[in-house]
């Protein structure tokens, strides 16, 4: 099946920083979301991207389908913004999770 | 505003028992979804379904089963709960867009499922 990678696992930092995290996945996909999942356990949809660019605020996505990765920018970070994002692909399949990317923001 | 629901937020089971996890969203979805969340497993898939009284196996489907009778209720049945099912379990439903695939999941608060 439909592979999908996320790097880096884990990331701190600073408030206020940027930060970008990938996910890389192994064949071709018609959806791919990002997820954010918040300390309390919530999963929060941030974007439906299969293809192009979006941008949500201080959010951003880029999906380059032909070369099967998926960026998810974050700028300012906030406390908030702390938890676990998730990138899911759906192929012939439901939506396959990447393991996440666990997120940190130190005030 | 969209939303899916789940019966319990907390639940504390004993071994052998039988657990129902219930779920419903009121966006009139085809497609629902039972996942089970694990430290470093990330969300594996359980149980789908695309309609009513329709069901799909996901990845782990062993000791479990479903139930889909109404559009949208989708209940997660544990026949004879075990320890290694102590979990965090989330339901989640989305819209079919025809030939784009399926649109935005939407997920529900999780229940955090203990067995003893």
């Amino acid at each position: 099946g439909i592979q999908v990678e996320q790097s880096p696992p884990d990331l701190i930092l600073q408030e206020g920083a940027n930060s970008t995290l990938r996910c890389n996945f192994s064949d071709s996909v018609n959806n791919l979301q990002w997820f954010h999942q918040n300390p309390w356990g919530q999963l929060i949809n941030l974007f439906y991207i299969p293809s192009g660019t979006k941008q949500n605020g201080r959010l951003s996505a880029t999906t380059v389908a032909t070369e099967r990765y998926s960026l998810l920018y974050i700028s300012s970070s906030q406390t908030t913004d702390s938890g676990v994002y998730f990138c899911a692909v759906e192929g012939n399949t439901p939506l396959v999770f990447g393991k996440g990317t666990r997120l940190s923001v130190i005030a | 505003d969209v939303k899916v629901t789940q019966s319990s937020r907390y639940l504390v089971k004993r071994t052998g028992e039988k657990v129902f996890l219930e779920c419903v969203q009121d966006m009139d979805h085809e497609n629902m979804f039972w996942y089970r969340q694990d430290p470093g497993l990330g969300l594996r898939l359980i149980y789908f379904s695309y309609d009513v009284k329709m069901k799909e196996k996901g990845d782990i489907p062993e000791g479990y089963s479903v139930s889909r009778e109404k559009k949208e209720r989708f209940s997660l049945i544990l026949e004879s709960a075990s320890t290694n099912q102590t979990s965090m379990y989330l339901c989640a439903s989305s819209s079919y867009s025809g030939g784009a695939g399926m649109k935005t999941q939407y997920f529900g608060p999780g229940t955090r499922l203990l067995v003893l």
